[in-house]
């Protein structure tokens, strides 16, 4: 079974340009979570998809951060203009539908942003 | 959203030798997640202990969740040069998303 997939892997901007990250999640996984994980820290939620609906992304910031998922299946998560304090791995996870629960979710290897 | 707090932040034992991490949160969770991360890699779940439950095994890890301290503990026995990544603990809580800690960066010495 193919696991989350995440391009790029490495990705090295300067400041003020545009950046985007796509994923495609397992099969059948209705939930895809995009996380940022800055160096030495745990993932933060940045936002969170059922099917194609946003339902989680008061973490994301709205000024300059975007994402989509047309279809419920593959996202895209978008930075512009992007600023130096954006460096950081963005992971990008899928689960099951959410129980009220939580469920294990999957990671893909993340793409790692580095911002001149 | 909570975040729960692991402990130590690092740790470094020989190999063979047990290796424990502690996570400490502050409100109620209805299930908690421990997850692995090799250096540059995603994470891969290790294992999920629901509230209700107190123990849990999956082969040389054994986690325990005490709700009323609200604390949980990782144990990996007789540990490997592989065992060597970052664990994080991980919560699950009424807003159905997980809230990760910093983690701990265990070293397994060969």
């Amino acid at each position: 079974e193919a696991g989350v997939v995440q391009s790029p892997r490495y990705k090295i901007i300067e400041k003020k340009q545009p950046v985007a990250f796509w994923c495609n999640p397992i099969s059948g996984h209705n939930t895809l979570y995009w996380y940022l994980q800055n160096l030495g820290q745990g993932p933060e939620l940045l936002i969170r998809y059922e099917n194609e609906e946003a339902v989680d992304d008061s973490q994301l910031p709205k000024d300059r951060f975007s994402a989509e998922r047309l279809k419920g299946v593959d996202s895209t998560l978008k930075i512009q203009p992007a600023e130096l304090g954006d460096s950081a791995v963005y992971l990008c996870a899928s689960s099951e539908t959410t129980t009220s629960g939580g469920n294990e979710q999957f990671f893909g290897p993340g793409t790692r942003l580095t911002v001149l | 959203s909570q975040q729960g707090e692991e402990d130590p932040q690092a740790l470094s034992i020989q190999e063979g030798e047990n290796a424990t991490m502690n996570c400490s949160y502050k409100t109620s969770i209805n299930n908690l997640q421990w997850y692995r991360q090799n250096s540059g890699r995603g994470l891969v779940h290790l294992i999920l202990i629901r509230s209700n439950e107190r123990e849990k095994h999956s082969g040389r890890l054994r986690v325990t969740l005490d709700t009323s301290k609200k604390s949980s503990s990782l144990l990996i026995t007789a540990s490997r040069a592989a065992d060597t990544a970052s664990y994080f603990c991980a919560l699950s809580g009424s807003a159905r998303q997980l809230t990760f800690g910093s983690g701990t960066q265990l070293t397994v010495l060969p």
